[in-house]
């Protein structure tokens, strides 16, 4: 099974960058690896998906070397409003399944 | 358009009872989510609807958790004979339906937080 993991918490102060790492040691060929935000009392929001190399969009930066092994979610410049849960997807494709497995998140505090 | 939307958005219920949630997916969505979160917890799947095809239940918890689909529409999970340690967040997500890649994007609705008392 395709398992992640990533930092329980990570606490940043607000403008710097932050980047959170995830392990993902048995992804599959075909899988992506997608990242989520969720806030208190919401449901997860897609951030940004990648396969390989480099993907930026308007909120942040993905980077997977090239033995896909791992994932780096980049924040540029957090705010207070970036204090979420971030959890780290893959799918999951040896189980025979479509079953997509979360990491247990990292908890991400931006303090002022 | 409209995003997913689950209904309730909060149930209370007596140990024993049955409960039903409800989830309307994004139109055009073939594919369809449940999860359980626990207060504090990661993502928990219980059940996979794709298009016409059987859904994958092998999340399910227990018998007395089941879920229906109609078509590529609306979706109820079924909790019988709740149990304490039933009470979470019940969340749906749809999605295009998977790529052979894999690539697909899933779109979660706001959850339905159930307290089994």
């Amino acid at each position: 099974l395709a398992k992640t993991t990533q930092p329980i918490s990570m606490d940043s102060y607000e403008g710097q960058e932050v980047n959170i790492t995830c392990s993902h040691n048995n992804i599959a060929t075909n899988d992506y690896i997608t990242w989520y935000q969720q806030f208190p009392s919401q449901g997860p929001r897609f951030i940004i998906q990648g396969y390989k190399t480099k993907v930026t969009n308007e909120v942040a930066s993905l980077f997977i070397p090239a033995d896909r092994k791992s994932s780096t979610l980049s924040l540029p410049r957090v705010s207070l409003s970036d204090t979420a849960v971030y959890y780290c997807l893959v799918r999951d494709s040896g189980a025979g399944s479509y079953q997509l497995t979360f990491g247990k998140g990292t908890k991400l505090s931006v303090i002022p | 358009g409209a995003g997913v939307s689950q209904s309730p958005s909060n149930k209370v219920t007596e140990k024993g009872k049955d409960v039903e949630l409800r989830c309307d997916p994004i139109s055009g969505h073939t594919a369809l989510y449940w999860y359980r979160q626990r207060l504090g917890q990661g993502l928990e799947f219980l059940i996979y609807f794709q298009g016409n095809s059987a859904p994958d239940k092998s999340g399910l918890p227990s018998d007395r958790f089941s879920a229906e689909r109609t078509g590529e529409s609306v979706s109820t999970l079924t909790i019988q004979r709740t149990q304490q340690e039933d009470s979470a967040v019940y969340l749906c997500a749809s999605s295009l339906g998977l790529s052979t890649s894999g690539g697909e994007t899933q779109y979660f609705g706001p959850g339905t937080r159930l307290t089994v008392l």
